[in-house]
């Protein structure tokens, strides 16, 4: 079925970079796109961005293009988001999420992980 | 990508029914048919209910059900229970060929 456990959280700088890791398990790890949302408190859902573990080939919003990185380490079928320049507005819940089928970048997002909550303050 | 556009709240008596609308530009939605939704509980994550705008998971009740008109995508859910109160949000295919995904902003739903 799969499984997705993430890093803990994080209190970070204004101007700091957080790495977030996001290891999974029970599954072809190549097999399935992982794809990155947050979630700022009391606010929705927000789409970040795409890798592709087979190809490691990533896709992202245009909104976090400048300031995100998306990579893995397929070895330890870990995936990682890494966002710089952070602001306090970039406090937030960030998931790592694989997709309901295998191969497609399409999101249909049914294994998530716990989420990692990410706080920038001074 | 523009976020798509839900109602922020919605509500119903137990037993009813509260349908839920999604609506995008055609640059938000791509074919009007990759779309998903998912119900958030208070402090948990996301769950996937309805893929390709009207397919159930495994285990999601047919209670939960989903339809497309126009541009706009739609989540019904009929034979309300306390435990269906929750934030509930859309998601699609990015349109202009991005590659990416988009989340409508959510919707409350209250169970009076």
């Amino acid at each position: 079925q799969g499984q997705l456990v993430q890093s803990g959280a994080e209190v970070k700088k204004p101007g700091a970079s957080v790495k977030v890791a996001c290891k999974a398990s029970g599954y072809s790890f190549i097999d399935y796109y992982i794809h990155w949302v947050r979630q700022a408190p009391g606010l929705g859902l927000e789409w970040m961005g795409w890798i592709n573990p087979k190809a490691g080939n990533t896709n992202y919003a245009q909104k976090f293009q400048d300031r995100v990185t998306i990579n893995m380490d397929t070895s330890i079928s870990t995936v990682y988001l890494e966002v710089s320049s952070l602001r306090s507005d970039d406090t937030a819940v960030f998931y790592c999420v694989r997709n309901l089928y295998p191969g497609t970048y399409v999101g249909y997002f049914q294994n998530w992980g716990q989420g990692t909550l990410v706080t920038v303050s001074s | 990508q523009s976020a798509l556009t839900q109602p922020p709240s919605a509500s119903g008596s137990p037993g009813q029914s509260v349908t839920i609308s999604c609506t995008g530009g055609n640059s938000d939605f791509a074919g009007y048919k990759f779309v998903s939704w998912y119900q958030q509980h208070p402090g948990k994550a996301p769950k996937l209910i309805l893929f390709d705008v009207s397919k159930r998971p495994s285990g999601v009740p047919d209670r939960f059900s989903g339809s497309q008109s126009g541009n706009t995508v739609s989540l019904t859910v009929s034979g309300l229970q306390a435990e269906d109160e929750a934030d509930y949000f859309c998601c699609s295919l990015a349109g202009g060929n991005t590659f990416g995904m988009v989340f409508g902003g959510g919707t409350k739903v209250t169970v009076l």
